[in-house]
């Protein structure tokens, strides 16, 4: 089975400080994506990050970076500096080639001022 | 248009009532994709469509939901004699090409079953 398992149902982390959100997946592919999503209260699921399995370096966007372990099927988010807007449900997921997308349950994050 | 747009944006019915969800895609995505999002849940993944096809409808909780797609373009979702644990958020995306590396994501609908 293709899964994706994210740890921690729930985090908080201080205004300005960074937090790490937790991924594992399982997959006996070589090649995929993988994802983080931010869904805010208004549902809109807003796309974070990707990364290609394919490449060694571990994708950035901004405050967001991920860190990629291949061999473990590991997929962490970081993020630096947060700010109250990053306050969202947090979901992991990954593309199997010529499959669906797949879901973590997601980690509810909260910034506090 | 912009974005993915679905409608209607909530939605409350009475057990056993049909409802129908629409989902309009980002204009030129060929693949359209159905999920379902339960109360503090991850996403369940339902169905696709390529253009107007349907492959695989084994996601599809039971044979009460059903989905189409008319034109390559809106698609609508359909559960008949619906149950409380229909309850959840219906989310549609789209994509440039099926199983893309990247979804656009509609707001949902959330369909609450009295």
């Amino acid at each position: 089975a293709q899964t994706v398992t994210q740890s921690q149902p729930e985090m908080s982390v201080q205004e300005a400080e960074t937090v790490t959100l937790s991924c594992t997946y399982d997959t006996s592919e070589n090649n995929y994506y993988l994802f983080w999503y931010k869904q805010p209260p208004s549902r809109q699921m807003i796309l974070v990050i990707r990364q290609e399995a394919y490449k060694q370096q571990n994708a950035t966007e901004n405050r967001f970076s991920v860190n990629f372990q291949k061999a473990a099927k590991s997929f962490s988010l970081k993020i630096s500096d947060s700010q109250l807007g990053d306050t969202a449900m947090y979901f992991c997921a990954f593309i199997p080639p010529n499959n669906d997308m797949r879901f973590g349950a997601g980690t509810r994050l909260t910034v506090k001022p | 248009g912009a974005g993915v747009s679905q409608s209607p944006s909530n939605k409350v019915t009475e057990k056993g009532k049909d409802v129908e969800l629409r989902c309009d895609p980002i204009s030129g995505h060929t693949a359209l994709y159905w999920y379902r999002q339960s109360l503090g849940q991850g996403l369940e993944f339902l169905i696709y469509f390529q253009g107007n096809s349907a492959p695989d409808k084994s996601g599809l909780p039971s044979d009460r939901f059903s989905a189409e797609r008319t034109g390559g373009s809106v698609s609508t979702l359909t559960i008949q004699r619906t149950q409380q644990e229909d309850s959840a958020v219906y989310l549609c995306a789209s994509s440039l090409v099926l199983f893309s590396n990247e979804q656009f994501f509609g707001p949902g609908t959330r369909l609450t079953v009295l």
